[in-house]
């Protein structure tokens, strides 16, 4: 089994690049989820989705754009890359998280913004 | 949103003893706790999840207890070994968001 694949591992940008990490899962999970990890603030959530054609903002969504068009995946957009972005982003999925049930997470993805 | 505090940030314990990491949250309307582990470079992973129904909930060395009154929960690890130094994150579900602490660095010392 997959799980969640996540792509690419390292990336580095310029500011003001544009760019976007994938985000698959073929588990059949309703929900998919982007965070951001950044030393001493644990996992913030970005921008989540319930299901294909449903997306919603999460804890911090500045900056960043998502898109549902299958159950399978869930691309996080930078549309104009900044320092501050400068993180690890990892992607989740679960069958449904209003019931409480296991997040899997992708590999992450370390983006440095120069 | 929910605020979740994690304490304390770094917690350092000889091989053998146990260790504790305690959550509180905000929200009484959440009702899902699970505890990740993430090692270094790796991605989080789930070690025990508790519901709002339940109190205490046990996995051979781990154990997450709930209070919802008090509106903490705490994550216990027995008889702890090298294997078990990582960081650990709560995290609290409520509605159609988790909301993470902001992480344990654990270290068991051989």
């Amino acid at each position: 089994n997959a799980g969640v694949t996540q792509t690419p591992k390292f990336q580095v940008l310029k500011t003001g690049q544009s760019m976007t990490l994938q985000c698959a899962q073929d588990m059949n999970h309703e929900y998919m989820s982007w965070y951001r990890q950044d030393p001493g603030m644990g996992l913030r959530l970005i921008h989540y989705s319930v299901g294909a054609g449903i997306t919603d903002q999460g804890e911090v969504p500045n900056g960043y754009n998502v898109s549902r068009s299958t159950t399978e995946d869930f691309p996080l957009r930078l549309l104009s890359a900044a320092p501050s972005q400068t993180s690890v982003y990892f992607c989740a999925s679960s069958f449904t998280p209003e019931w409480g049930t296991e997040a899997f997470f992708g590999q992450g993805t370390r983006l440095t913004v120069v | 949103g929910e605020n979740v505090e994690q304490h304390p940030s770094t917690l350092s314990v000889q091989e053998g003893d146990s260790a504790v990491i305690k959550c509180t949250y905000s929200d009484s309307a959440s009702n899902y706790f699970p505890w990740y582990k993430q090692e270094l470079g790796k991605r989080p992973q789930l070690i025990i999840d508790i519901r709002s129904n339940v109190g205490e909930k046990k996995d051979q060395r781990i154990a997450v207890t709930l209070n919802k009154t008090a509106k903490h929960f705490s994550l216990h690890i027995t008889e702890t070994q090298p294997e078990d130094s990582a960081v650990y994150f709560c995290a609290v579900n409520t509605g159609n968001q988790f909301y993470f602490g902001t992480g344990t660095s654990l270290t068991v010392i051989p």
